[in-house]
């Protein structure tokens, strides 16, 4: 079955310490991205990459970075530098084509909290 | 700025109970606008995509609509199972961006 697949399901952290959130998508979707969600507040964009090695910053960057160096695959990693990082983490892919921008398909989602 | 508002928050129907879920939108040039399902703990999952105002698109007891301000979610004789947090996200042309709701959490009882 074509899917996406994250990991780990939960993942605590330590203030001070970078974690990796893991993100494959075997559905050859051109593009992917990463979304952080928040209770009480809509899915705010973090990263997107439409293609291999090439990636932008959504609306709320600061303090994450990632990597598309296989079209399957785009790994967020949230530094020391993020303020906040307890959230529920999505990543998502699309054909990538204009028309169908907007029909993302999800992973199950990463939450992190950090203790 | 764009902004979409959704409303309800919140809504309780009893099953069979027919309603509508309502998502405005403050936007410039809108390119599409999406509906999603999503159940507690999971990522959302593509139900609609409504291009035009006056475009309608039906799944099961599912009926979405688009106007030239809202999107309305139309259940018909909702059974539990129907029960989630219903999403709408507007794209505009400005790059791969779309602009989420907060969300209507839907439930529905015996």
């Amino acid at each position: 079955d074509g899917g996406i697949t994250q990991s780990p399901k939960y993942l605590f952290r330590k203030e001070g310490q970078n974690v990796t959130l893991s993100c494959e998508q075997n559905l050859n979707h051109d593009a992917m991205y990463w979304y952080r969600q928040d209770p009480g507040q809509g899915l705010r964009l973090i990263y997107y990459s439409q293609i291999v090695n090439d990636f932008q910053k959504g609306d709320i960057a600061e303090g994450y970075s990632v990597s598309r160096e296989k079209k399957e695959s785009f790994p967020l990693t949230v530094t020391s530098a993020q303020k906040n990082p307890t959230a529920f983490y999505l990543c998502a892919s699309s054909i990538g084509a204009r028309g169908k921008i907007g029909e993302l398909f999800f992973g199950e989602g990463s939450r992190l909290t950090v203790l | 700025e764009d902004q979409v508002t959704q409303s309800p928050e919140a809504l309780r129907l009893q099953e069979g109970e027919s309603s509508s879920l309502n998502c405005s939108y403050t936007v410039s040039g809108l390119r599409g606008l999406f509906w999603y399902r999503q159940d507690p703990g999971k990522g959302p999952e593509f139900l609609f995509t409504l291009y035009s105002a006056g475009e309608e698109k039906e799944k099961e007891r599912l009926k979405a609509t688009l106007t030239k301000k809202e999107s309305f979610l139309h259940i018909t004789a909702p059974k539990p199972e129907d029960s989630a947090t219903y999403l709408c996200a507007a794209f505009t042309g400005g790059g791969n961006k779309l602009t989420f709701g907060t969300g209507t959490q839907l439930k529905v009882e015996l």
